[in-house]
C-alpha cells in the first residue's frame, strides 16, 4: 500500500503570497494532521482532522487554514506568507485519533 | 500548550552500548506517549508507543513510563551506527500530539 503522499515536495514563494499544500493519507486512515518543522526543532502541531471535522488546532495564526475532503485527503493553506513560514510542512495520517502517526516526506517551503 | 522537554544532545554512545534517552512532560493528564526516530533529511517514523506505567520492550528498544514523575524514557540496547538519528518524544494532550525538540543520538563505531 502507498504511504502518505504530499505535494509539492519543494516550493519557493515570496512574502505576501499564498500557498496550498496537499496530502493523501494511507488508505483506510481517517485522520490527518499537519505539522511545521524548522531546522533543529521538533514538529509543531498545526491542525488535526478526523472524519472531515477539525479536532485540534495548534498555536498558529489565522493565516493558516486546512480542510479534509470526503476521500480523507487534506489541504493546508497559508495566506500572506512571511519569511518565518519557511519550514518543512509534514502531513501525518492515522487510523483513528491517536498518536501513532505515519508521516509523509513533507513539503519544504521557502519564503523569500 | 503544555510542554514536552528533551535534552537536545548530542548524546554520543559507543557501538554495542546502551543508549538512554529521556523526556519529561508537564500535562499530568497526558495518557499516550510515543517515541519517533528521524534521520537527517527524512520524516519522523514511529518506533514505540506506551500507554501504561512500566516497561514495554520491542526488540532492542525498551520504553519506560512513570506517570507519577511525568517522564518517559527510551533505552536502545546493543546500539548500532544505524541508530544514529534524532529521537523525538511525543505526548498526546487532548486531541493534539505534542513533540519535544528531539535528542540527537550519535553512535560511535
Amino acid at each position: 500500500d502507498a504511504g502518505v503522499t504530499q505535494s509539492p515536495t519543494h516550493l519557493i514563494k515570496t512574502r505576501g503570497q499564498q500557498v496550498t499544500l496537499r496530502c493523501s493519507p494511507i488508505s483506510g486512515h481517517k485522520s490527518v494532521s499537519w505539522y511545521q518543522q524548522v531546522l533543529g526543532q521538533g514538529p509543531q502541531f498545526i491542525f488535526q482532522y478526523y472524519e472531515k471535522e477539525e479536532r485540534g488546532r495548534g498555536n498558529f495564526p489565522d493565516r493558516f487554514s486546512a480542510r479534509q475532503f470526503p476521500n480523507y485527503s487534506s489541504e493546508l493553506n497559508v495566506n500572506a506568507l512571511l519569511l518565518g513560514d519557511s519550514a518543512l510542512y509534514l502531513c501525518a495520517s492515522s487510523l483513528v485519533l491517536s498518536g501513532e502517526l505515519f508521516f509523509g516526506e513533507g513539503s519544504r517551503l521557502t519564503v523569500l | 500548550q503544555k510542554e514536552v522537554e528533551q535534552n537536545s544532545g548530542p548524546l554520543s554512545v559507543p557501538e554495542g552500548a546502551i543508549a538512554s534517552l529521556n523526556c519529561t512532560y508537564s500535562d499530568r493528564g497526558s495518557q499516550s506517549f510515543f517515541w519517533y526516530r528521524q534521520y537527517s533529511g527524512k520524516s519522523p517514523e514511529l518506533i514505540m508507543s506506551i500507554y501504561s506505567n512500566g516497561d514495554k520492550e520491542d526488540g532492542r528498544f525498551t520504553a519506560q513510563l512513570n506517570k507519577a514523575s511525568q517522564y518517559v524514557s527510551l533505552l536502545i540496547r546493543d546500539s548500532q551506527p544505524s541508530d544514529s538519528a534524532t529521537y523525538l518524544c511525543a505526548v498526546r494532550q487532548d486531541d493534539k500530539i505534542i513533540f519535544g525538540k528531539g535528542t540527537r543520538l550519535h553512535i560511535l563505531p
